[in-house]
């Protein structure tokens, strides 16, 4: 099961900043929180990951909380290409042998 | 383009036949996943291989198996189809043994009518 908890859907205006929550309560001290996007029915596209510092890249930014138990992805920019479905997995990096994909956000951007 | 690819794209079939999907990794990784994505069981993992030795197994049905050659490519064999085994199904591949870092192919539809 899922350690995940995402809103189902969100709708963010094209240009602004779209930020997406995720609970993970019960995350442990070796987990890492990670992100993927899946565009339409194309496979999954792994976005960041974090243990505990913020983490920035060229697709986005992700803020963990002080004590882990959520996180937000930020995509700085959105654009219409961003419309997707957006999977926050928690997982151990080393020995990690499967990811353990929930329901998702489905992000729309809006023109 | 993620550097894995899969064929074939579709796949249309009857029940009780027998497929195989095909799976290339991206040049240098030594590991490939294998996960079924349907309609109302969402993305699943089925099973692992690493340098062409089996390292972990998900939800993967008695009737479905895989390998991975010394080449690295990997194929999914699935066999006495039922309507339900229709979905996607993705391969994806990483450098090492267990990394959260993946990278998808596009997938192969399979289609059981």
């Amino acid at each position: 099961d899922a350690k995940t908890t995402q809103p189902p859907s969100m709708d963010c205006a094209e240009g602004r900043a779209a930020n997406l929550p995720c609970n993970h309560s019960t995350i442990s001290g070796n987990e890492y929180v990670y992100w993927y996007r899946q565009i339409h029915s194309q496979g999954p596209q792994y976005i960041i990951h974090g243990l505990k510092n913020n983490e920035t890249n060229e697709m986005a930014s992700l803020i963990i909380t002080e004590d882990r138990k959520s996180s937000t992805l930020i995509l700085p920019h959105a654009t219409l290409r961003d419309t997707a479905v957006y999977y926050c997995i928690v997982d151990i990096i080393q020995g990690a042998q499967k990811l353990v994909f929930g329901q998702g956000t489905r992000l729309t951007i809006n023109p | 383009d993620s550097g894995v690819t899969q064929t074939p794209k579709h796949l249309i079939t009857a029940t009780g036949q027998r497929v195989t999907l095909r799976c290339s990794p991206r040049s240098g990784d030594l590991s490939v996943y294998w996960y079924q994505q349907s309609l109302d069981q969402g993305l699943q993992f089925l099973i692992q291989y690493y340098n062409g030795e089996e390292r972990a197994k998900g939800n993967i049905l008695e009737r479905f198996s895989a390998q991975q050659f010394p080449d690295l490519h990997s194929e999914l064999n699935l066999s006495s189809l039922e309507l339900g085994d229709s979905a996607l199904y993705f391969c994806a591949s990483s450098v090492v043994l267990g990394a959260g870092e993946q990278f998808f192919g596009p997938g192969t539809r399979l289609t059981v009518l």
